[in-house]
């Protein structure tokens, strides 16, 4: 099983500044990796897609990068709505998906 | 519109069964696998499994291989998630999510989700 790891697991920043989200695979998933973005009381939408790719409707100022093991999900400018839980996931190993604990974004 | 449609907020005593129920609309819901998520109270997401309701083929994750029951009826867009036998740990929201058609494998429609409670 692919173990994902993300860090940090809270990370406070205040609106405007840019925010830097980690998630780390136990071995290459090469660019099978998505983000997704979950606000309290929903249930969570895709924000990034193979690594690097924003899905639809997603604003210019979320960026995903990297390959293989580390994964790091910026987003530029925090506006009030980007406040919520960031969770990384493997498709790499399919059927057996995993996901990362999750980095709440919160509001310094 | 596309979407993945959950039954309501369950509660169950320990040892009681259960069975919820996630109905897609709007695609071809027949030709798309769909997967279950568990979200404990204050936790992250947890795979447990995959369906492909065209034929039913089953994937689960081994830490749900007997835990848990994944079936579909393809006759009215549904697949569901089913216990014999609930515990007071089973107490989550479970979401379903589809699994993207093409030859990457992300979730891009998710449900709101199923709460189930399970307390003596």
């Amino acid at each position: 099983e692919i173990v994902m790891t993300q860090s940090p697991a809270i990370l406070s920043v205040s609106p405007g500044e840019r925010a830097t989200l980690s998630c780390r695979a136990s071995q290459s998933v090469d660019s099978n990796l998505a983000w997704y973005q979950q606000k309290p009381g929903q249930a969570p939408r895709l924000l990034i897609r193979g690594a690097s790719a924003r899905a639809t409707g997603v604003p210019a100022r979320f960026s995903g990068s990297g390959s293989g093991t580390n994964f790091t999900l910026t987003i530029s400018s925090l506006q009030s709505e980007d406040f919520a839980v960031y969770h990384c996931q493997q498709y790499h190993d399919w059927p057996l998906y995993s996901f990362g604990q999750g980095t709440k974004l919160e509001i310094k | 519109e596309e979407q993945l449609v959950q039954s309501g907020p369950e509660v169950k005593k320990p040892g009681e069964s259960l069975k919820i129920s996630c109905t897609g609309s709007g695609y071809r819901f027949n030709n798309y696998w769909i997967a279950w998520v568990r979200q404990m109270p204050g936790k992250g997401l947890e795979y447990m499994g995959v369906i492909y309701p065209g034929d039913s083929d089953v994937r689960k994750s081994p830490s749900f291989q007997d835990q848990v029951t994944i079936s579909a009826d393809k006759s009215i867009s549904t697949t569901y998630l089913q216990w014999n036998s609930l515990k007071a740990s089973d107490t989550a929201i479970y979401y379903c999510a589809r699994r993207f058609f093409g030859g990457s494998r992300y979730f891009d429609l998710w449900g709101r989700g199923t709460l189930v409670i399970v307390s003596s």
